[in-house]
Protein backbone atom coordinates (compact mmCIF):
# COMPACT_ATOMS: atom_id res chain seq x y z
CA UNK A 1 0.00 0.00 0.00
CA UNK A 2 1.17 3.41 -0.54
CA UNK A 3 2.06 5.78 2.45
CA UNK A 4 2.83 9.66 2.60
CA UNK A 5 5.12 10.90 4.71
CA UNK A 6 5.45 14.59 5.86
CA UNK A 7 8.62 14.90 8.70
CA UNK A 8 7.55 18.93 9.58
CA UNK A 9 4.59 18.79 12.02
CA UNK A 10 5.17 22.40 12.23
CA UNK A 11 6.53 25.38 10.45
CA UNK A 12 6.81 28.55 10.40
CA UNK A 13 8.25 31.45 7.85
CA UNK A 14 8.47 35.35 8.24
CA UNK A 15 5.75 37.12 6.13
CA UNK A 16 7.29 37.76 2.32
CA UNK A 17 9.83 34.97 3.16
CA UNK A 18 10.02 31.85 1.08
CA UNK A 19 9.22 28.79 3.59
CA UNK A 20 9.50 24.62 1.66
CA UNK A 21 7.19 21.97 3.20
CA UNK A 22 8.83 18.57 2.73
CA UNK A 23 6.51 15.44 1.50
CA UNK A 24 7.84 11.80 0.41
CA UNK A 25 5.36 8.84 -0.40
CA UNK A 26 6.41 5.00 -1.51
CA UNK A 27 4.76 3.42 -4.04
CA UNK A 28 5.77 0.75 -6.72
CA UNK A 29 4.01 2.44 -9.27
CA UNK A 30 5.01 4.40 -11.88
CA UNK A 31 2.10 6.56 -13.13
CA UNK A 32 0.14 8.10 -10.44
CA UNK A 33 -0.71 11.82 -9.04
CA UNK A 34 0.30 14.40 -6.53
CA UNK A 35 -1.46 16.71 -4.48
CA UNK A 36 -1.02 19.42 -1.62
CA UNK A 37 -4.36 20.50 -0.31
CA UNK A 38 -4.53 23.57 2.27
CA UNK A 39 -6.85 23.40 5.33
CA UNK A 40 -7.49 26.95 7.33
CA UNK A 41 -9.52 26.78 10.45
CA UNK A 42 -12.56 26.84 8.58
CA UNK A 43 -11.90 23.09 7.79
CA UNK A 44 -12.26 23.06 4.10
CA UNK A 45 -9.61 21.17 2.01
CA UNK A 46 -8.64 23.33 -0.61
CA UNK A 47 -6.09 22.39 -3.37
CA UNK A 48 -3.05 24.22 -3.72
CA UNK A 49 -1.20 22.38 -6.64
CA UNK A 50 -1.27 18.68 -8.24
CA UNK A 51 1.60 17.49 -10.19
CA UNK A 52 1.02 13.96 -12.78
CA UNK A 53 3.83 11.57 -12.08
CA UNK A 54 4.62 11.75 -15.93
CA UNK A 55 5.07 14.86 -16.07
CA UNK A 56 8.84 15.99 -15.62
CA UNK A 57 8.01 19.55 -15.28
CA UNK A 58 7.34 21.01 -12.16
CA UNK A 59 3.77 22.30 -11.70
CA UNK A 60 3.68 26.26 -10.62
CA UNK A 61 1.00 27.98 -9.36
CA UNK A 62 1.21 31.73 -8.82
CA UNK A 63 3.13 31.83 -5.86
CA UNK A 64 2.95 28.04 -4.98
CA UNK A 65 5.64 25.40 -6.81
CA UNK A 66 6.61 21.76 -6.26
CA UNK A 67 10.32 20.12 -6.73
CA UNK A 68 9.18 16.68 -8.06
CA UNK A 69 11.80 14.27 -7.80
CA UNK A 70 10.30 10.95 -8.93
CA UNK A 71 13.79 8.58 -8.12
CA UNK A 72 13.68 9.97 -5.24
CA UNK A 73 10.36 9.60 -4.25
CA UNK A 74 10.02 13.32 -2.92
CA UNK A 75 7.19 15.97 -3.52
CA UNK A 76 7.98 19.27 -1.85
CA UNK A 77 5.98 22.54 -1.66
CA UNK A 78 7.61 25.90 -1.83
CA UNK A 79 5.31 28.88 -0.82
CA UNK A 80 7.39 32.03 -2.21
CA UNK A 81 6.13 35.70 -0.73
CA UNK A 82 4.26 34.29 2.28
CA UNK A 83 1.43 35.76 3.14
CA UNK A 84 -0.56 35.82 6.87
CA UNK A 85 -3.49 33.46 4.68
CA UNK A 86 -1.04 31.08 3.76
CA UNK A 87 -1.29 30.02 7.79
CA UNK A 88 -2.63 26.65 7.66
CA UNK A 89 -1.83 23.13 7.33
CA UNK A 90 -0.37 21.52 4.30
CA UNK A 91 -1.15 17.69 3.79
CA UNK A 92 0.52 15.82 0.75
CA UNK A 93 -1.79 13.37 -0.38
CA UNK A 94 -0.80 10.66 -3.42
CA UNK A 95 -3.28 8.39 -5.93
CA UNK A 96 -2.94 6.22 -8.08
CA UNK A 97 -4.25 5.97 -11.69
CA UNK A 98 -7.30 4.13 -11.68
CA UNK A 99 -7.78 0.62 -13.10
CA UNK A 100 -10.20 -1.55 -14.34
CA UNK A 101 -12.50 -1.75 -11.25
CA UNK A 102 -10.66 -0.14 -8.87
CA UNK A 103 -11.40 2.81 -6.63
CA UNK A 104 -9.95 6.29 -6.38
CA UNK A 105 -9.22 7.44 -3.33
CA UNK A 106 -6.23 9.68 -1.94
CA UNK A 107 -3.70 8.72 0.56
CA UNK A 108 -2.79 11.29 2.78
CA UNK A 109 -0.19 12.45 4.93
CA UNK A 110 0.05 13.64 8.46
CA UNK A 111 0.27 17.89 7.70
CA UNK A 112 2.55 20.42 7.99
CA UNK A 113 1.28 23.03 10.32
CA UNK A 114 2.58 26.48 8.95
CA UNK A 115 2.85 29.85 10.97
CA UNK A 116 3.23 32.88 9.31
CA UNK A 117 4.64 35.65 11.55
CA UNK A 118 4.25 39.03 10.63
CA UNK B 1 -25.19 23.64 -5.21
CA UNK B 2 -22.20 25.51 -5.39
CA UNK B 3 -19.55 23.57 -3.25
CA UNK B 4 -20.22 20.39 -1.38
CA UNK B 5 -22.31 20.79 1.83
CA UNK B 6 -21.90 18.61 5.13
CA UNK B 7 -24.90 18.66 8.26
CA UNK B 8 -24.60 19.48 10.65
CA UNK B 9 -21.29 21.28 11.30
CA UNK B 10 -20.73 20.51 14.92
CA UNK B 11 -22.26 17.25 16.54
CA UNK B 12 -22.05 15.95 20.21
CA UNK B 13 -23.57 12.98 21.37
CA UNK B 14 -23.47 10.43 24.25
CA UNK B 15 -21.21 6.94 24.09
CA UNK B 16 -23.94 4.74 22.39
CA UNK B 17 -25.74 6.74 20.45
CA UNK B 18 -26.35 6.21 16.81
CA UNK B 19 -25.60 9.78 14.70
CA UNK B 20 -26.15 10.56 11.07
CA UNK B 21 -24.03 12.63 8.94
CA UNK B 22 -25.24 14.16 5.85
CA UNK B 23 -23.15 15.35 2.94
CA UNK B 24 -24.75 16.94 -0.54
CA UNK B 25 -22.25 17.08 -3.14
CA UNK B 26 -21.78 19.29 -6.13
CA UNK B 27 -24.26 19.06 -8.75
CA UNK B 28 -23.47 16.47 -11.88
CA UNK B 29 -20.66 15.04 -9.50
CA UNK B 30 -20.36 11.22 -9.65
CA UNK B 31 -17.84 10.48 -7.07
CA UNK B 32 -18.52 10.73 -3.82
CA UNK B 33 -15.69 10.18 -0.73
CA UNK B 34 -15.75 9.98 2.97
CA UNK B 35 -12.83 10.90 4.95
CA UNK B 36 -12.26 11.08 8.72
CA UNK B 37 -9.94 13.33 10.92
CA UNK B 38 -8.60 12.60 14.23
CA UNK B 39 -6.89 15.19 16.05
CA UNK B 40 -3.18 15.19 15.03
CA UNK B 41 -3.88 13.13 12.30
CA UNK B 42 -3.95 12.96 8.37
CA UNK B 43 -7.22 11.96 6.19
CA UNK B 44 -8.52 8.17 7.10
CA UNK B 45 -10.38 7.00 3.81
CA UNK B 46 -13.99 5.70 4.97
CA UNK B 47 -15.91 4.82 1.75
CA UNK B 48 -16.03 5.57 -1.98
CA UNK B 49 -19.28 5.90 -4.55
CA UNK B 50 -18.66 5.91 -8.28
CA UNK B 51 -21.67 6.16 -9.89
CA UNK B 52 -24.19 3.59 -9.83
CA UNK B 53 -21.03 1.01 -9.17
CA UNK B 54 -20.89 -1.19 -6.13
CA UNK B 55 -19.26 1.45 -3.04
CA UNK B 56 -15.49 0.69 -2.36
CA UNK B 57 -15.71 0.34 1.71
CA UNK B 58 -12.61 -0.99 2.52
CA UNK B 59 -11.65 1.68 4.63
CA UNK B 60 -14.55 1.78 7.22
CA UNK B 61 -12.99 1.13 10.62
CA UNK B 62 -15.95 -1.23 11.73
CA UNK B 63 -19.44 -2.35 11.20
CA UNK B 64 -20.80 0.09 12.90
CA UNK B 65 -20.26 2.11 10.27
CA UNK B 66 -22.30 2.15 7.32
CA UNK B 67 -23.19 4.74 4.39
CA UNK B 68 -26.04 5.21 1.85
CA UNK B 69 -25.58 7.28 -1.49
CA UNK B 70 -29.78 7.83 -3.05
CA UNK B 71 -30.58 8.67 -6.34
CA UNK B 72 -26.43 9.44 -6.93
CA UNK B 73 -26.51 12.37 -5.27
CA UNK B 74 -26.49 13.07 -1.41
CA UNK B 75 -24.94 10.87 1.06
CA UNK B 76 -25.31 9.75 4.63
CA UNK B 77 -23.00 8.19 7.02
CA UNK B 78 -24.60 6.44 9.81
CA UNK B 79 -22.11 5.38 12.90
CA UNK B 80 -24.00 3.07 15.25
CA UNK B 81 -23.73 2.86 18.88
CA UNK B 82 -21.28 5.77 19.28
CA UNK B 83 -17.78 5.54 21.21
CA UNK B 84 -15.46 8.00 22.46
CA UNK B 85 -12.45 6.71 19.89
CA UNK B 86 -15.00 7.94 17.09
CA UNK B 87 -14.59 11.65 17.95
CA UNK B 88 -13.37 13.29 14.50
CA UNK B 89 -13.43 15.36 11.45
CA UNK B 90 -15.63 13.92 9.30
CA UNK B 91 -15.30 15.02 5.41
CA UNK B 92 -17.00 14.81 2.38
CA UNK B 93 -15.67 14.89 -1.03
CA UNK B 94 -17.28 14.98 -4.44
CA UNK B 95 -15.67 14.96 -8.15
CA UNK B 96 -16.66 15.15 -11.54
CA UNK B 97 -15.76 12.23 -12.79
CA UNK B 98 -13.33 9.15 -12.21
CA UNK B 99 -9.95 9.17 -13.34
CA UNK B 100 -9.77 12.94 -13.42
CA UNK B 101 -6.51 13.50 -12.59
CA UNK B 102 -7.76 16.75 -10.52
CA UNK B 103 -8.26 16.59 -6.79
CA UNK B 104 -11.70 16.52 -4.83
CA UNK B 105 -13.70 19.47 -3.84
CA UNK B 106 -14.18 18.84 0.02
CA UNK B 107 -16.68 20.15 2.66
CA UNK B 108 -16.18 21.75 5.85
CA UNK B 109 -17.06 18.57 7.76
CA UNK B 110 -18.79 17.83 10.69
CA UNK B 111 -16.74 18.00 13.69
CA UNK B 112 -18.49 14.76 16.02
CA UNK B 113 -17.68 14.72 19.41
CA UNK B 114 -18.85 11.83 21.44
CA UNK B 115 -19.16 11.99 25.60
Amino acid sequence: AQTVTQSQPEMSVQEAETVTLSCTYDTSESDYYLFWYKQPPSRQMILVIRQEAYKQQNATENRFSVNFQKAAKSFSLKISDSQLGDAAMYFCAYRSPVTQGGSEKLVFGKGTKLTVNP
Amino acid sequence: GAGVSQSPSNKVTEKGKDVELRCDPISGHTALYWYRQSLGQGLEFLIYFQGNSAPDKSGLPSDRFSAERTGGSVSTLTIQRTQQEDSAVYLCASSLIQGANYGYTFGSGTRLTVV
